[in-house]
């Protein structure tokens, strides 16, 4: 069955520790991003990949790090200079970064304590 | 960056009642699109539009592109329970990223 998964779908980290959030496809997207959400915000993308071995920021990098060694993975790394890092985490995979339709994890929550 | 603007934030309504929003922008679009995120998931893809004046149904949604590529809108009819959840409006324009508005939250009464 293919889709994106997002593990784990709740986190709880102490504050100044790094956390690395997870997120897998099998539908053969070369296109893979990283959003944030928070209570009426709308998503706000951190980093995007359009292809494996290559990202770009986006709007709210500042403390967030990623990596894409294989197609099917883009880990998120939430460093302790984020300086606000509790929030919903969504990731998202397109067939390619010109396709319109964006396929979403289920999320996951992070807290910092 | 960027915004689109979605309106309303968030609407209460009675079950069996239409339902209608909208999302616009300074900026004119090639594509709109509009999802729909239940509570504690990832948004869902409802309706994709490419063309201005287009308009599409799902069901019991219909989505149109505006005619000056600035706006677009979401109906809902007869809405029941399970229509609850945020609504989000997005769009890009040329080569552009995707960006998203900041949702609508509909609420459906008992």
């Amino acid at each position: 069955d293919g889709g994106i998964t997002q593990s784990p779908k709740y986190l709880f980290r102490k504050e100044g520790q790094n956390v690395t959030l997870s997120c897998e496809q099998n539908l053969n997207h070369d296109a893979m991003y990283w959003y944030r959400q928070d209570p009426g915000q709308g998503l706000r993308l951190i980093y995007y990949s359009q292809i494996v071995n290559d990202f770009q920021k986006g709007d709210i990098a500042e403390g967030y790090s990623v990596s894409r060694e294989k197609k099917e993975s883009f880990p998120l790394t939430v460093t302790s200079a984020q300086k606000n890092p509790t929030a919903f985490y969504l990731c998202a995979s397109s067939i390619t970064a010109d396709t319109d339709t964006q396929y979403f994890g289920p999320g996951t929550r992070l807290t910092v304590l | 960056g960027q915004q689109l603007n979605q309106s309303p934030q968030s609407m209460f309504i009675q079950e069996g009642e239409d339902v209608s929003m909208n999302c616009t922008s300074s900026s004119i679009f090639n594509t709109w699109l509009w999802y729909k995120q239940e509570p504690g998931e990832g948004p869902v893809l409802l309706i994709a539009l490419y063309k201005a004046g287009e308009l599409t149904s799902n069901g019991r949604l219909t989505a149109q592109f505006g005619i000056t590529r600035k706006d677009s809108f979401l109906n809902i009819s007869a809405s029941i329970p399970s229509d609850v959840g945020i609504y989000f409006c997005a769009g890009r324009k040329g080569d552009d990223k995707i960006i998203f508005g900041k949702g609508t939250r509909l609420h459906i009464l008992p």
